[in-house]
Order: C-alpha cells, then sequence, then structure tokens
C-alpha cells in the first residue's frame, strides 16, 4: 500500500517567520493530497487539499505545492501566527468511485509559533 | 445540523471486554471510516464503507468489526479489547469524488 513519510516531526518557528512541512508518498497512482491540521484534544480539520493534476494551490497565508516526479508535496505557512500552533497531518490519496478515498496519512508535524 | 457524532467521548475497557463505539452522521454522506490515532503516528484505517450494506477493511482491521445497515451510522465493535486497541478513535466521512473527509470528534479509549 501506500507510504507517506512526514518531515520534521516538531517545527519552531517565531511568529511572522514561514514555516514549512514536507511529505513524500510511494504510490505513483495516488492523486489527491489533503492537509489536515488538529489542535490539541480537537479532531482534524481540512485546511488545504490539492489534486495531482495541479501544481500549487493559495488559500490566504497557506499554500500547499506538489512535485508528481519526484512524489513529494509540502504545506507553506507564511506570517505565522500562534493560533497557527498545531499538529499539521499531510495524507495521499487514490481517488476511487467504489472504494471512496482512503487516506495514508503521515505521522504529523508539531507545529509552534513562538510570539 | 450536528455532522458527524461519536459517542462516547472517553472510555476505560478491562482486557477482554467488548463495547461499541458509535459514529452517527447527518450530512447524507455515503462514505464513511473508523481511524485509530495512536501518539506520535498518524491515523491509521481500521475500516471503512462505500453504502449501506457494504463494509471493507482498512490497513489495520484485526480486533475489530463494523456494520454498516443505514446511510447514518457506522458502528466499530471491539470484541475482546486488549491494551493495544488503547487509542483515540476517529469516524470520518465523505463524499467521495475527490473531497477531504469531515471528522467526528473522536473517541478516547483506555484498555487496562
Amino acid at each position: 500500500g501506500e507510504n507517506v513519510e512526514q518531515h520534521p516531526s516538531t517545527l519552531s518557528v517565531q511568529e511572522g517567520d514561514s514555516a514549512v512541512i514536507k511529505c513524500t508518498y510511494s504510490d505513483s497512482a495516488s492523486n489527491y493530497f489533503p492537509w489536515y491540521k488538529q489542535e490539541l484534544g480537537k479532531r482534524p480539520q481540512l485546511i488545504i487539499d490539492i489534486r495531482s493534476n495541479v501544481g500549487e494551490k493559495k488559500d490566504q497565508r497557506i499554500a500547499v505545492t506538489l512535485n508528481k516526479t519526484a512524489k513529494h508535496f509540502s504545506l507553506h505557512i507564511t506570517e505565522t501566527q500562534p493560533e497557527d500552533s498545531a499538529v499539521y497531518f499531510c495524507a495521499a490519496s487514490i481517488l476511487k468511485v467504489y472504494t471512496g478515498n482512503q487516506f495514508y496519512f503521515g505521522t504529523g508535524t508539531s507545529l509552534t509559533v513562538i510570539p | 445540523n450536528a455532522g458527524v457524532t461519536q459517542t462516547p467521548k472517553f472510555r476505560i475497557l478491562k482486557i477482554g471486554q467488548s463495547m461499541t463505539l458509535q459514529c452517527a452522521q447527518d450530512m447524507n454522506h455515503n462514505y464513511m471510516y473508523w481511524y485509530r490515532q495512536d501518539p506520535g503516528m498518524g491515523l491509521k484505517l481500521i475500516y471503512y464503507s462505500v453504502g449501506a450494506g457494504i463494509t471493507d477493511k482498512g490497513e489495520v482491521p484485526n480486533g475489530y468489526n463494523v456494520s454498516r445497515s443505514t446511510t447514518e451510522d457506522f458502528p466499530l465493535r471491539l470484541e475482546l479489547a486488549a491494551p493495544s486497541q488503547t487509542s483515540v478513535y476517529f469516524c470520518a466521512t465523505s463524499t467521495g469524488g475527490g473531497y477531504g473527509y469531515t471528522f467526528g470528534s473522536g473517541t478516547r479509549l483506555t484498555v487496562v
């Protein structure tokens, strides 16, 4: 099956700096890559996603890039704020109509934004 | 519109006991999933369902069972609880077709 690796496992940045989290995947058939933010004790929440036919996607301070050839994708957060502190998970999925979209998750990155 | 509702939020089980984790959704999503989240690890898929009456195994199905008699409900059954099943369990739904999951609030289970 698919194997998703995520780095770094922990990341500390000063408020206002940028944060980058990287993920690699093994199955070249994967075609959908969501990112989730999980605050302590809360459920994961989808923050951005990208499909394999797109190289980059932005939503305000958050952007995701995808390199299909190298099989890696990254989350970029600019102008970080203390409320960005959370655990971030990447995932890869092969979209199939009759099996839904099973996600394979990375092990998470704990981001701390220092005021 | 409650979204995805999981019960209970917390539970302590003794080794060998059984229990059912409940998951209910009111979004009319066809696809439902059960994941477990262990400390420092990503989420692992236990079972999933693409519609009422259809279920299938994920990455880590051993020790669990599911059923899907209605679109709304997708309970997860632990028959003989073991310490290795201590985890946080998340139910999730999706419409399929390339959209992300909506997660429930989770059930924190401890087996002692």
